[in-house]
């Protein structure tokens, strides 16, 4: 079985460009997080999917930073416009259900660099 | 809010040692806690979980035990090997917005030298 699936794997950009991470969880995850990793640092969640609602952004810069899950599936992150500070790794994960016993399993992330 | 603090930050250990990582947090009301390992430059993978009813779980080289009411837990490494440098993370699972959500320490960095 397919892993949690993310691309690309590594970004290099500008500061004021524009950027977009793509993952696709897990089949038959419901639940999809987005995280973000900054140089040792755990995770922490940006977003969080129940199949097409995002359900807690709270943690998410809605200034600049957006989400998608279009058809429950696939998701897209976007930052506009990136700022330096924004250079992190950025991790998808996925889990059947948001449950107390799912487990989340983790993408490779997506690493960016804003110069 | 949820704290999770471990400690120490990064080890160094010759191969074949034993040896402990430690991980605190600061509301003993969790659901669970889990053992991460990171490589560079990859995600992370899942190495152990306790429930909070439980004191311990085994897998192989590692053992993880949990003291909830202290708001403790270790990863036990025996005999470590090269192929054990990575780091690992504690995430702790608690209730919020809704659902249950992990909480992760910065992690600890750990070398094995051959």
């Amino acid at each position: 079985e397919a892993g949690v699936v993310q691309s690309p794997r590594y970004k290099i950009i500008e500061k004021k460009q524009p950027v977009a991470f793509w993952c696709n969880p897990i089949s038959g995850h419901n639940t999809l997080y987005w995280y973000l990793q900054n140089l040792g640092q755990g995770p922490e969640l940006l977003i969080r999917y129940e199949n097409e609602e995002a359900v807690d952004d709270s943690q998410l810069p809605k200034d600049r930073f957006s989400a998608e899950r279009l058809k429950g599936v696939d998701s897209t992150l976007k930052i506009q416009p990136a700022e330096l500070g924004d250079s992190a790794v950025y991790l998808c994960a996925s889990s059947f259900r948001a449950g107390v016993k799912d487990t989340q399993y983790f993408g490779p992330g997506t690493r960016l660099t804003v110069l | 809010k949820q704290e999770v603090t471990q400690i120490p930050a990064a080890l160094s250990v010759p191969e074949g040692e034993n040896l402990v990582l430690n991980c605190s947090f600061t509301d003993s009301a969790i659901y669970n806690l889990q053992w991460f390992r990171q490589d560079p430059g990859k995600g992370l993978t899942s190495l152990l979980l306790i429930q909070s009813s439980q004191r311990e779980q085994t897998s192989g080289r590692l053992n993880a035990s949990l003291d909830k009411s202290s708001g403790r837990s270790t990863l036990y490494i025996a005999a470590s090997q090269p192929g054990d440098s990575a780091t690992y993370l504690c995430a702790v699972k608690t209730s919020g917005a809704g659902s249950y959500q992990l909480t992760f320490g910065k992690g600890t960095k750990l070398s094995v030298i051959p």
